[in-house]
C-alpha cells in the first residue's frame, strides 16, 4: 500500500488563526479524503478531493472554513480557517487502495489544539 | 442519514479469550465493510475487510457479515494485551459521489484485554 505522510504531526494554535495541513503520498492517486476525529469521537468525513476538480464537501462542512487544494496526484492540503477551540481534533487524510480495491488507508494524522 | 452503530464498551476480556465486537448499519445498499484498529494517539489501521455474506478469517481475526440482518462482527481469538485498542466499524456509502470509496464510521468499541 502507499506510504502517506502528513505535516505537521501536531500543532497548538491561537483562536482566529488558520492552519494548513499537508498530505503527501508516495504514489499517484486520483481520490483523497479528509477526515476529522474530535476527542473521544469517531471519524467524520470532511470532503473528497479529486485532482483537477473542486473538492466535494459533506453536510456541515463548507469550503470557506476548510479550503482544500489538490494540485497534483500525490499531494493535498486542508486548511482549517479562523479556528476556534471546537476545531481541536485530529485531522486525517486517506486514500483508497488495497487488494480488494475498496479499502481505505489513513495517514498518521495531525493533532490540532486550538486555545 | 446513514448510520453505523457499535457498542462503545469498554469490553474487557481476559487474555486468551475470544473478543466479540459487533456492528449494525442502516443502508441496505452498502457493499463493503471494514474493521479498523486504533491505538490511543494513533491513526486507524485496517485489519479486516469483508464484502460477501459469511465468515472471513485472517489469522486470529474473523469477520462475519450478514447482509439480511445488516450486521457485521469481528472475532478476535486468543486475545492478547496488545489487542487492547478501539475497534472501528466502517461501511461504504454507495450513494456518495465518491462511489464505493466513501466510508461511514461507527463510534468504535474500546477493547481491553486483561493479562
Amino acid at each position: 500500500s502507499a506510504v502517506i505522510s502528513q505535516k505537521p504531526s501536531r500543532d497548538i494554535c491561537q483562536r482566529g488563526t488558520s492552519l494548513t495541513i499537508q498530505c503527501q503520498v508516495d504514489s499517484q492517486v486520483t481520490m483523497m479524503f479528509w477526515y476529522r476525529q474530535q476527542p473521544g469521537q469517531s471519524l467524520t468525513l470532511i470532503a473528497t478531493a479529486n485532482q483537477g476538480s473542486e473538492a466535494t464537501y459533506e453536510s456541515g462542512f463548507v469550503i470557506d472554513k476548510f479550503p482544500i487544494s489538490r494540485p497534483n496526484l500525490t499531494f493535498s492540503t486542508l486548511t482549517v480557517s479562523n479556528m476556534s477551540p471546537e476545531d481541536s481534533s485530529i485531522y486525517l487524510c486517506s486514500l483508497p487502495g488495497g487488494v480488494g480495491g475498496n479499502e481505505q488507508f489513513f495517514g498518521p494524522g495531525t493533532r490540532l489544539t486550538v486555545l | 442519514q446513514k448510520e453505523v452503530e457499535q457498542n462503545s464498551g469498554p469490553l474487557s476480556v481476559p487474555e486468551g479469550a475470544i473478543a466479540s465486537l459487533n456492528c449494525t448499519y442502516s443502508d441496505r445498499g452498502s457493499q463493503s465493510f471494514f474493521w479498523y484498529r486504533q491505538y490511543s494517539g494513533k491513526s486507524p489501521e485496517l485489519i479486516m475487510f469483508i464484502y460477501s455474506n459469511g465468515d472471513k478469517e485472517d489469522g486470529r481475526f474473523t469477520a462475519q457479515l450478514n447482509k439480511a440482518s445488516q450486521y457485521v462482527s469481528l472475532l478476535i481469538r486468543d486475545s492478547q494485551p496488545s489487542d487492547s485498542a478501539t475497534y472501528l466499524c466502517a461501511v461504504n456509502n454507495p450513494h456518495s459521489g465518491a462511489g464505493s470509496y466513501q466510508l461511514t464510521f461507527g463510534k468504535g468499541t474500546k477493547l481491553s484485554v486483561i493479562p
